[in-house]
Parts: structure tokens; C-alpha cells; sequence
């Protein structure tokens, strides 16, 4: 299977502890983004790369939370000092630019994330 | 700023019927994409079609057809002959061409289910 693949699928968490989830986008896929979701909600915009470069970072995103695509391929998202709020599902979407204005985002599974 | 705007949380359509998805938007882009992403209770996310906003006909993909409105700013999903597998979650989404096509905002969603 050459889709996108999220890592942990699921993970439970006291309050107060680091988590991390790794995305390992389509290959040739240039774009890579984050997404999380609540229950009933829809993909709530987190953050986006480009290659290596992260072009933008959500105004929601609290200084806990940090993402990084080193190479421009894995990306990792990083959320310090967990809180019950930051319980939901994060999901990992790509696609490649070839023409601008088209490309669908090809999402992977999700890990949801449980705080305790 | 982008928005989107699904007012119908839930909507009951019996089996063999069609039924309408609406969608609004907001944007000062000239040019932009809409989108329609299908979420059934298993969590992935799976793409349904797309509208470019220069486009002059609404596009269809098999039973999915997307009545574009762009004086109206809207971008209703019609769904033809509903079967039980379509009872899901429905997502329209949509990016501007002002950040380079980046950011993909998604509206809240309308649980569709479809009855016998």
C-alpha cells in the first residue's frame, strides 16, 4: 500500500506528557499537512509544509505544539505537556503540485489521540 | 479570509432517493477549488469530487454531481439513487489561490444517513 501512513494509530496519555506522531506522506507527494479532528467536527487546519519548509502554522496552534519534515519527506508532530483538550483525532494528508489549482488532498487514517 | 459553511448537521434520506448537501463559502479569491470529501464511520477520509472556480460546468463523478452556484457563492453535493453505504459524514472543503493554493479549510459536515 503506497497511501498515506500515520503512526501511532492510537495513543492514550496521562495529562502533561510529550506525544509524537510521525506521517509518512504519498512519495511524490510534495505538500504535506496536518489536520485535527474533534467528534461531529470537521479537519481543523493545523500546519503545512512544502518540501521541508513549513509555509503556515495555524493561530490555534499553542506554543506545545511543533512540526517538523526534515527532509521533505516523514513529517513528526510533537505536542509537549499534553492537556484533555488536545484529545482528538490528528490527521496527516499530502498531495504533489503539478498544476496549482487542482490536487485533492489524499488523507491517511489518523491517530487519535487520548489524554488522560 | 476563507470560510466554509455547512448549515444541515444531519439530514435522512431513504434508500434509492437523491439528496442535496448544501455548502456556502466565502472567499475574496478570484480563483479557488471546492471540494468534497466523503467520512465514513471507519474515519478515512476519501475525496468525492471537485469544482475549480473558472470551471463552466458542474462536475459530476458517477453519482456524485456538484451543483456550483458562484454568484451565490455556493457548491451544493447531490448525491443520485443514495445506497447504505453512502451514510457518512460529508465534508466541503475549499483552498484560494492567494496563499498559493495552500490552506485547505473544511466546513463542519452534515451526517447523512441513508435509510431502507
Amino acid at each position: 500500500d503506497t497511501g498515506v501512513s500515520q503512526d501511532p494509530r492510537h495513543k492514550i496519555t496521562k495529562r502533561g506528557q510529550n506525544v509524537t506522531f510521525r506521517c509518512d506522506p504519498i512519495s511524490e507527494h510534495n505538500r504535506l499537512y496536518w489536520y485535527r479532528q474533534t467528534l461531529g467536527q470537521g479537519p481543523e487546519f493545523l500546519t503545512y509544509f512544502q518540501n521541508e519548509a513549513q509555509l503556515e502554522k495555524s493561530r490555534l496552534l499553542s506554543d506545545r505544539f511543533s512540526a517538523e519534515r526534515p527532509k521533505g519527506s516523514f513529517s513528526t508532530l510533537e505536542i509537549q505537556r499534553t492537556e484533555q483538550g488536545d484529545s482528538a483525532m490528528y490527521l496527516c494528508a499530502s498531495y504533489k503540485i503539478s498544476r496549482a489549482e487542482l490536487g485533492e488532498l489524499f488523507f491517511g487514517e489518523g491517530s487519535r489521540l487520548t489524554v488522560l | 479570509a476563507q470560510k466554509i459553511t455547512q448549515t444541515q448537521p444531519g439530514m435522512f434520506v431513504q434508500e434509492k432517493e437523491a439528496v442535496t448537501l448544501d455548502c456556502t463559502y466565502d472567499t475574496s479569491d478570484q480563483s479557488y477549488g471546492l471540494f468534497w470529501y466523503k467520512q465514513p464511520s471507519s474515519g478515512e477520509m476519501i475525496f468525492l469530487i471537485y469544482q475549480g472556480s473558472y470551471d463552466e460546468q458542474n462536475a459530476t463523478e458517477g453519482r456524485y454531481s456538484l451543483n456550483f452556484q458562484k454568484a451565490r457563492k455556493s457548491a451544493n453535493l447531490v448525491i443520485s439513487a443514495s445506497q447504505l453505504g453512502d451514510s457518512a459524514m460529508y465534508f466541503c472543503a475549499m483552498r484560494g489561490s492567494t496563499d498559493s493554493w495552500g490552506k485547505f479549510q473544511f466546513g463542519a459536515g452534515t451526517q447523512v444517513v441513508v435509510t431502507p
